[in-house]
């Protein structure tokens, strides 16, 4: 399977503050990478999906200009959380996606963000 | 709207057969997926179902009815590592992911 990197893999941070979170296709290119974030003992919920070199598409209450989404190439794309809150406090999920073999899915192991 | 659904919570002797079963409402269909979760880490694929039947793969199985808009994953010969979060998402006419809440499966000895 594809080797996903997530970086980094879990951060605390004051409130108020942006913290960006790297994720890094090794071994193939991702021309689409979903973005996912999950609260505790809750599903998976997509946050933006986001085509390299275009602007990411939001999902209905995400918040675009406080979850910044950038992915200039086909293998690193980052999720800048911008103005922290406590709330704000989850488990970010990146799953690049290849446009091709849509039988699998691709996750990078994930990033546990902490506002204090 | 999109809906799946699955049981919360389920729990299973270790060495038992376990079936967690999955029913969706979606927008177009492109298959079905299986993923199994351990708490604080991110999901691992388990399966993929696009057409009716039962695709096994070692001691994990999974069938399919698009008519029913139905799905089970089916775990043998349970072992205490097969404990975690199991996650059915079905991909809509779009190849987006719709994600169940999925089920915690919990092994007793």
């Amino acid at each position: 399977g594809a080797v996903v990197s997530q970086h980094p893999s879990w951060v605390i941070c004051k409130s108020g503050t942006s913290v960006k979170i790297e994720c890094r296709s090794l071994d193939f290119q991702a021309t689409t990478m979903f973005w996912y974030r999950q609260f505790p003992k809750q599903s998976l919920m997509l946050m933006a999906t986001s085509n390299e070199g275009s602007k990411a598409t939001y999902e209905q209450g995400v918040e675009k200009d406080k979850f910044l989404i950038n992915h200039a190439s086909l293998t690193l794309s980052t999720l800048t959380v911008t103005s922290a809150h406590p709330e704000d406090s989850s488990f970010y999920i990146c799953s690049p996606q290849t446009g091709r073999d849509y039988n699998e899915q691709f996750f990078g192991p994930g990033t546990r963000l902490t506002v204090l | 709207g999109q809906n799946i659904d699955q049981p919360t919570e389920m729990t299973a002797t270790e060495g038992a057969i376990v079936q967690i079963n999955c029913t969706y409402q979606t927008s177009g269909f492109n298959g079905l997926f299986w993923y199994q979760q351990h708490a604080g880490e991110a999901p691992t694929f388990l399966s993929y179902n696009v057409l009716d039947g039962l695709e096994e793969k070692g001691r994990f199985s999974s069938f399919l009815s698009r008519s029913k808009g139905y799905s089970y994953l089916l775990l043998k010969e349970l072992q205490m590592k097969d404990s975690a979060s199991y996650l059915c998402a079905v991909s809509d006419s779009n190849y987006q992911l719709i994600w169940g809440a999925g089920t915690k499966l919990i092994i007793k000895p």
